[in-house]
């Protein structure tokens, strides 16, 4: 595609639900990060997928936080049994290669726990 | 741990006029790599600007250019020129050398929201 796509925009879920987030990278995007950014922070790394494999999820928050990247392209953000700290706008950014190239990001999905 | 900080919470500049946002950080690296974001109220970080510790020479893009100070572990972004579009988030951020490159596994600041008065 011609940037990074995620989906939804925007969700509402309610405390204890289990939530899903996409990411569509660009194609041809060998990397794929997912970063978490809290109201008033900057983003901060959870993931970092090269190829199918995650390559560094030394980021992620705890057990209840899981993404995949079956094939190589789209990845999948879930997690289970929220918690209003949960609520964050969730970005996704892919880049060509792992090192020496530029990030694009997507313009995330706003979780809000209710 | 790295860490990256920026003390300004908010500014505020004419268009027309330049700005400067601070930015410092914390490393034990000696190769790593430091950049400049954007992020619109469309929330997509946008880069405006890299830099690789390794080069003396600062760099600049345009009406954006940066004020690197290794020694001090400093790197202000300064914006010439100001125009409404570039109201917005800054945020700085880190990546220590991997794979002979900078990686995208970035630490951010807290960011600037700079604001361009008409």
């Amino acid at each position: 595609g011609a940037g990074v796509s995620q989906t939804p925009s925007n969700k509402v879920t309610e405390k204890g639900k289990y939530v899903e987030l996409r990411c569509d990278p660009i194609s041809g995007h060998t990397a794929l990060y997912w970063y978490r950014q809290s109201l008033g922070q900057g983003p901060e790394f959870l993931i970092y997928f090269q190829g199918t494999g995650a390559a560094d999820d030394s980021g992620l928050p705890n057990d209840r936080f899981f993404a995949v990247r079956p094939e190589g392209s789209v990845s999948t953000l879930k997690i289970q049994r929220t918690e209003r700290g949960d609520s964050a706008v969730y970005l996704c950014a892919s880049s060509l290669t792992p090192a020496r190239s530029q990030a694009f990001f997507g313009q995330g999905t706003r979780l809000t726990v209710v | 741990a790295q860490t990256v900080t920026q003390s300004q919470p908010e500014m505020s500049v004419q268009e027309a006029e330049t700005v400067t946002l601070s930015c410092t950080y914390d490393t034990s690296e000696s190769d790593y790599y430091l950049f400049w974001y954007k992020q619109p109220p469309s929330r997509q970080m946008i880069l405006v600007i890299r830099q690789e510790a390794y080069k003396q020479q600062n760099a600049t893009e345009n009406r954006f250019s940066v004020n690197f100070q290794k020694a001090a572990k400093s790197f202000s972004l300064k914006i010439s020129d100001s125009q409404l579009g570039d109201a917005a988030m800054y945020f700085c951020a880190y990546t220590p050398e991997d794979y002979g490159g900078a990686t995208n596994k970035l630490i951010f600041g807290t960011g600037t929201l700079l604001a361009v008065q008409p």
